[in-house]
């Protein structure tokens, strides 16, 4: 079965640019999750999807979006970059329903460099 | 607010010298805590969820264990291809898939 593919795998953008990242979940998983990881910060929680729908969204401001289609792929997409936007997007998919399911499944990951 | 403390941030071994790892956690609701292995450049990879408090699972050198308040990452006889960033993560009850992470514990094992 294959993993979650994110596309692409580097990006380098100018501040006040806009990027679209791009994920595949694994196949019959239905939920989402995008993170921002930055060497500062770790871990940090963008927003999730769950059957084209955003379920849930962490502290970011609203120049990040995202979506997902029906496929349930997903794009996350950056308005207006900074420089402190520079980190490593990561993409993650999750099946639903029950005990043992909640586990996340991680992509390698975008890194976005904003200069 | 849902919060991780991971230490030791850094963690030097020599092979075959045991060890743990600690994360502390304050949650609304345990729905479980995960932990997660990184290298460099990559995404995290699944290890393992516990769910409650007693409540432990092994594999290969590693176990990791769970009270009320906190979790341990044993390492049993580390090799240098355990070397690492552990993560830990709780995610809270209800429907969403939020995570909330600590930020890692750098492994290195030296022969």
């Amino acid at each position: 079965k294959a993993g979650v593919t994110q596309t692409p795998r580097y990006l380098i953008k100018t501040r006040g640019q806009q990027v679209t990242l791009s994920c595949s979940p694994i196949s019959g998983h239905r939920s989402v999750s995008w993170y921002q990881q930055t060497p500062g910060q770790g871990l940090q929680f963008l927003f999730e999807y769950f059957s084209e729908t955003q379920r849930n969204k962490g502290n970011f401001p609203g120049r990040f979006s995202g979506r997902q289609f029906s496929n349930s792929r997903s794009e996350m997409n950056v308005s207006t970059l900074e420089l402190g936007d520079s980190a490593l997007y990561l993409c993650a998919s999750s099946l639903e329903g029950g005990r043992g399911n909640e586990k996340l499944f991680f992509g390698s990951g975008t890194q976005l460099s904003v200069l | 607010e849902d919060q991780v403390t991971q230490s030791p941030e850094a963690l030097r071994l020599q092979e075959g010298e045991s060890s743990s790892l600690n994360c502390s956690y304050t949650v609304s609701g345990l729905r479980g805590l995960f932990w997660y292995r990184q290298d460099p450049g990559k995404g995290p990879e699944f290890l393992f969820t516990l769910y409650s408090a007693g409540e432990e699972k092994e594999k290969e050198r590693l176990k990791a264990t769970l009270t009320k308040k906190e979790s341990f990452l044993h390492i049993t006889a580390p090799k240098p291809e355990d070397s690492a960033t552990y993560l830990c993560a709780v995610r809270p009850g209800g429907t969403a898939s939020k995570l909330t992470f600590g930020t890692g514990t750098r492994l290195q094992v030296t022969l």
